[in-house]
């Protein structure tokens, strides 16, 4: 059974700074890796996916990384803005089609 | 452009009684996912289904049932309700299971 863990479960950082979000996995037998956002009381946006055949995946100020040998996958946030705080959740993806999911990373940029 | 629209967004259930959330796409998505989000813990899924007329048990099934008559719908019951069901509700559609995921703004459910 897949386990998803997400650390540290909140972190706050000034406006400007650069964010580093880590999520690991016990399986590295992953189909995709799977970064979503979370704003309260709201569903999930999907913000990239990292097939297991790659190592990164990038879209504007979002990069997300996957090492699979290590069980690892990061997403980086560069030069933070007030309106990406929200909760950052993981989830690989598996062959069956379905996706296991971390407890996520709540972020809070201060401006 | 609706998306997936969940009802209701709020409710409150005494122990014991049943109830339906409800949960629509208007995508053409085949495969339609219900997962529950407890409080510090990640997303869990009850039920899936990869197309009308089929569905499949998740993680945690027990206490729920579905069903998949028609592309769009894929409504989720609830009997004799437990406090343990008290949660968030996240429906969730995708074109073809691995990737493209579209979630419902959710449904807050607590059972008193």
């Amino acid at each position: 059974k897949q386990e998803v863990t997400q650390i540290p479960a909140a972190l706050s950082v000034p406006e400007g700074e650069n964010l580093v979000l880590n999520c690991s996995f016990t399986d590295s037998a992953i189909y995709n890796l799977q970064w979503f956002r979370q704003d309260p009381g709201k569903g999930l946006t999907s913000l990239l996916l990292i097939q297991s055949s790659q190592r990164e995946q990038t879209s504007g100020r979002l990069n997300a990384s996957l090492d699979k040998s290590s069980g690892r996958s990061t997403l980086y946030i560069a030069a933070s803005q007030p309106g990406d705080s929200a909760t950052y959740l993981c989830a690989s993806g598996s062959n069956d089609y379905k996706l296991s999911f971390g407890a996520g990373t709540t972020v809070t940029v201060r401006a | 452009n609706a998306g997936v629209t969940q009802t209701p967004k709020f409710r409150i259930l005494k122990i014991g009684q049943s109830m339906t959330l409800q949960c629509a796409q208007d995508m053409n998505h085949n495969y339609m996912y219900w997962y529950r989000q407890d409080p510090g813990m990640g997303l869990k899924l009850i039920y899936y289904s990869v197309g009308a007329g089929i569905t499949d048990k998740g993680e945690v099934p027990n206490g729920y049932n579905v069903s998949r008559s028609t592309t769009e719908d894929f409504p989720l019951r609830l009997e004799l309700a437990a406090p343990s069901q008290t949660s968030v509700y996240f429906c969730a559609s995708s074109p073809t299971g691995d990737y493209g995921y579209t979630f419902g703004s959710g449904t807050r459910l607590t059972v008193v």
